[in-house]
C-alpha cells in the first residue's frame, strides 16, 4: 500500500552537479507529474507524462529533463544544478476516470549551494 | 487556459472560530475544482472536490466548499477550527491532463 514513493527525501548539491530524483507508483495510474514547491508560489508543474512513452513540458521545464521509464516510474533529472533549483519537489500520479484526483509522494527537499 | 488565485497567503484564527479560505478560478472548459491540504513536512492530500451536481461539497473532517459559477469562486469554510487543522491549503482547477494550483493559504490556529 505504498502509493507514490520518492527518493531521495533530502539532497544537497553543489552548483553544476547533476542528480536524478526517482518516483514510482504502485496504483497502475497512467499519468504522472513532477511539481516544485516554493514559498509563496504554490506548486508549479515542471513536466508530466500522460501515459507511458510520452512526456510534456509544464510551466517551468527549463533546467530539467524527465524519463518515463515504464508505467510505474517517472524520473526527474537536473543536468547542471543551479541555486534557483533549490526547492521541494513532488511527484504525483493521477487516478484515471476523469475525477482529477492527484496522489502525491512525500516530497524531496533539494538544496543547491 | 486555467488559473487559480488564492486571495490570502496567510490566515490566522483562534481555535473554535470559523474560517474561510478564498479561491477564485478561471477556466475555459468544464470546471473541476479541488482543495488539497498539506500538513507540515508532508505531501498534499485531497480534502474535497467539485465535479458536478450539488454546488456544496463536504469533507470528512468538517470542511465544506461551495462552487459559485457566477462569481467563479470555490471558497473553503469550516464553522469551528481545531489545532489539528493547522496546515497549508491549496485550491486547484483541472485543465487538460493536469491540475493548476493556487499559491496556497497557510492556516494558523492560535489557542
Amino acid at each position: 500500500n505504498a502509493g507514490v514513493t520518492q527518493t531521495p527525501k533530502f539532497q544537497v548539491l553543489k552548483t553544476g552537479q547533476s542528480m536524478t530524483l526517482q518516483c514510482a507508483q504502485d496504483m497502475n495510474h497512467n499519468s504522472m507529474y513532477w511539481y516544485r514547491q516554493d514559498p509563496g508560489m504554490g506548486l508549479r508543474l515542471i513536466y508530466y507524462s500522460a501515459s507511458e512513452g510520452t512526456t510534456d513540458k509544464g510551466e517551468v521545464p527549463n533546467g530539467y529533463n524527465v524519463s518515463r521509464l515504464n508505467k510505474r516510474e517517472f524520473s526527474l533529472r537536473l543536468e547542471s544544478a543551479a541555486p534557483s533549483q533549490t526547492s521541494v519537489y513532488f511527484c504525483a500520479s493521477l487516478r484515471a476516470g476523469g475525477t482529477g484526483e492527484l496522489f502525491f509522494g512525500e516530497g524531496s527537499r533539494l538544496t543547491v549551494l | 487556459a486555467q488559473s487559480v488565485t488564492q486571495l490570502d497567503s496567510q490566515v490566522p484564527v483562534f481555535e473554535e472560530a470559523p474560517v474561510e479560505l478564498r479561491c477564485n478560478y478561471s477556466s475555459s472548459v468544464s470546471v473541476y475544482l479541488f482543495w488539497y491540504v498539506q500538513y507540515p513536512n508532508q505531501g498534499l492530500q485531497l480534502l474535497l472536490k467539485y465535479l458536478s451536481g450539488s454546488t456544496l461539497v463536504e469533507s470528512i473532517n468538517g470542511f465544506e466548499a461551495e462552487f459559485n459559477k457566477s462569481q467563479t469562486s470555490f471558497h473553503l469554510r469550516k464553522p469551528s477550527v481545531h489545532i489539528s487543522d493547522t496546515a497549508e491549503y491549496f485550491c486547484a482547477v483541472r485543465g487538460a491532463q493536469k491540475l493548476v494550483f493556487g499559491q496556497g493559504t497557510r492556516l494558523t490556529i492560535n489557542p
